[in-house]
């Protein structure tokens, strides 16, 4: 199973952005990189993927790593809604169905 | 347009007893997911099913049977709970790329 590491934890300051690392020094050729984040009491929402080039989308910002062995979320200005835990997923071949989701890095936001 | 719903949404049993809890999505998905949740922890798969009358396990299905009813409905069965499965449950579905989650349902074993 492919593995990622990410920090326990992270504070940020509201309207600062905010940059999520994550570790998957064992990823293979055709893992995708997904993120999602969990926030209070809710199921996971969907935030972002990429397989090899840095993505953009109304949430947030992807940025891998040219060895893709690393790469870094990015929310360009964290609001207090952004207070989550935030997971970085290896997904083989984008299948869907070997979705591990480690234990995430839990985000606060400072006012 | 409710997306993925589950009941209930909170559950008590005694051990040894059996529940089923259901899931139910209306965005025209084949494939859809249980997972569960323990404190501090990351959602672990437990069983899914890509489509319409195929199921597979997960990461840790001992003790759960899944029952793929139709395209919309994917329910999971405990035949007879234990403490080791007090948990949140989650249930999903899959487009393309994207995964979309449930509220959860909340379960306690006593």
């Amino acid at each position: 199973d492919a593995k990622t590491t990410q920090p326990n934890s992270m504070e940020s300051n509201e309207e600062e952005p905010v940059h999520l690392p994550c570790n998957h020094s064992t990823i293979s050729g055709t893992d995708y990189i997904h993120w999602y984040r969990q926030l209070p009491s809710q199921g996971p929402e969907y935030v972002i993927h990429g397989l090899t080039s840095n993505v953009n989308n109304r949430m947030a910002s992807l940025a891998i790593a040219e060895d893709r062995k690393s790469s870094t979320l990015i929310l360009h200005r964290a609001t207090l809604r952004d207070a989550a835990v935030y997971y970085c997923i290896l997904n083989p071949l984008n299948t869907g169905n070997q979705f591990y989701f480690g234990t995430g890095t839990s985000l606060t936001v400072i006012p | 347009n409710a997306g993925v719903t589950q009941t209930p949404k909170f559950q008590v049993l005694k051990t040894g007893q059996s529940m089923t809890l259901q899931c139910a999505q209306d965005m025209n998905h084949n494939s859809m997911y249980w997972y569960r949740q323990d404190p501090g922890m990351g959602l672990r798969l437990i069983y899914y099913s890509a489509s319409e009358g195929t199921t597979d396990k997960g990461e840790v299905p001992n003790g759960y049977n899944v029952s793929r009813l139709n395209k919309r409905e994917f329910s999971l069965r405990l035949e007879s709970a234990a403490p080791s499965q007090t948990s949140v449950y989650f249930c999903a579905t899959r487009s393309t790329d994207t995964q979309y989650f449930g509220p959860g349902t909340r379960l306690t074993v006593l």
